[in-house]
């Protein structure tokens, strides 16, 4: 199995910062990586795929890179809606696999 | 809008068999674009993927527990069911269904990613 390793698992930020997670692959995935978002109590939400695209309906403010191994997720001008839990996942190989996941929390 | 809705008991005993239903809306789950894939999360830890079907029946399972799952997809009810058999406490999860399509082609193979996931439904394994 491809394991998925997430950085930081937590952080704190204020309204207005811009924030990076960075998730790495055991082993190179090409760019076959996505995003997601998981609010408590709600479904989570695909946020990008393809490392870098946006899934329709995703504002600009978020952004991925990489190849690889090393891939990461940028949020620019948080909003008090994008504290969350963000997850990333591999899809280039099954069994599919989830990073542990990253809460992004209000300083 | 498509939505993906999971149903089931909330407490199953031990060594019994878990089984879930994924009901969908706003789409025919009978297309070749998408399958339907099970994720579950134990409070306070990651999320695992358990399997996915597609409209053919053909499945992808998680080996970690592949002869304990099985997915299958009744397309007259637009629905997919998860069983899991022989459960323990370790089995205790939010259990979620959720659909992936196609973003990406090889020559080799298609390349799925998720783009719809339910609420998912909790289910405790207690005697």
């Amino acid at each position: 199995d491809i394991q998925m390793t997430q950085s930081p698992s937590s952080l704190s930020a204020s309204v207005g910062d811009r924030v990076t997670i960075t998730c790495r692959a055991s082993q190179g995935i090409d760019k076959y990586l996505g995003w997601f978002q998981q609010k408590p109590g709600k479904a989570p939400k695909s946020l990008i795929y393809g490392a870098s695209t946006l899934h329709y309906g995703v504002p600009s403010k978020f952004s991925g890179s990489g190849s690889g191994t090393d891939f990461t997720l940028t949020i620019n001008s948080l909003q008090p809606e994008d504290f969350a839990t963000y997850y990333c996942q591999q899809y280039s190989s099954y069994p599919l696999t989830f990073g542990g996941g990253t809460k992004v929390e209000i300083k | 809008q498509v939505q993906v809705q999971e149903s089931g008991p909330g407490l199953v005993k031990p060594s019994q068999t878990l089984s879930l239903t994924c009901s969908v809306s706003g789409a025919s789950i009978d297309s070749v674009s998408f399958c339907w894939n099970w994720i579950r999360q134990p409070a306070g830890k990651a999320l695992e993927w358990l399997g996915r079907v597609c409209n053919t029946g053909s499945t992808n399972y998680n080996p970690s527990l592949k002869s304990r799952v099985t997915i299958s997809i009744d397309t007259s009810m637009n629905q997919v069911s998860l069983t899991v058999t022989s459960v323990t406490a370790a089995d205790t999860a939010l259990y979620t269904c959720a659909r992936d399509r196609v973003v990406g082609a090889t020559r080799e193979r298609y390349y799925y990613h998720i783009d719809v996931w339910g609420k998912g439904t909790t289910v405790a394994v207690s005697s």
